[in-house]
């Protein structure tokens, strides 16, 4: 069955304290490996798509780099504004369309 | 930029009631989605659609039907809502069928069961 587990559940930063987020997936055939952020209350928001293994995208302070069976999510210099959940999720080549997601990290940075 | 929009943000409905939850993008995607989201659990997948008046269970169907009747409208519907129905439900939408299908989602729908 495919699986895909993030560490850590949570995490607490200072702010400028930079760390990673890890998706690790066990499936047959990544087709596609998406991570999205979420804020309390709010629908997730789609942030990077990796589609193969040392794939590397950057958006901000925020840099996703992919291997064969992890993803990281690092956060460079954070501040307060980047709290939130983080999601991954993955789509399997040849079989469902339907991405498989992670249960997220929740992110707190403090001033 | 692709919108999806849900019909309430917070609802509040009697146990026993029907619900109706609706969602709508604006994008012309082919499919979409309806999760629940609950504390410990993740997003669960309950129906998703890829094609008008096309529906596939998800995860946890058990209670709830969908309708898609246009391509840019799919809802959610509690026929008889139960305590344990209280969750957020996330509605999201992707292009196609095929294909690297990242989604977009709505805001949510926080419902509580009473």
């Amino acid at each position: 069955e495919d699986q895909v587990t993030q560490s850590p559940e949570a995490l607490r930063l200072q702010e400028g304290e930079s760390s990673s987020l890890n998706c690790s997936y066990t499936v047959s055939g990544l087709r596609g490996l998406f991570w999205y952020r979420q804020d309390p209350g709010k629908g997730p928001e789609f942030l990077f798509t990796l589609y193969s293994a040392g794939e590397e995208k950057e958006k901000e302070r925020l840099k996703a780099t992919l291997t064969k069976k992890e993803s990281f999510l690092h956060i460079t210099a954070p501040k307060p504004e980047d709290s939130a959940t983080y999601l991954c999720a993955v789509q399997v080549s040849g079989g469902s369309y339907i991405p498989t997601f992670g249960r997220g990290t929740s992110l707190i940075v403090h001033p | 930029d692709v919108k999806v929009t849900q019909s309430s943000r917070y609802l509040v409905k009697r146990t026993g009631e029907k619900v109706f939850l609706e969602c709508v993008q604006d994008m012309d995607h082919e499919n979409m989605f309806w999760y629940r989201q609950d504390p410990g659990l993740g997003l669960r997948l309950i129906y998703f659609s890829y094609d008008v008046k096309m529906k596939e269970k998800g995860d946890i169907p058990e209670g709830y039907s969908v309708s898609r009747e246009k391509k840019e409208r799919f809802s959610l519907i509690l026929e008889s809502a139960s305590t344990n129905q209280t969750s957020m439900y996330l509605c999201a939408s992707s292009p196609r069928r095929g294909g690297y299908n990242e989604q977009f989602f709505g805001p949510g729908t926080r419902l509580t069961v009473l």
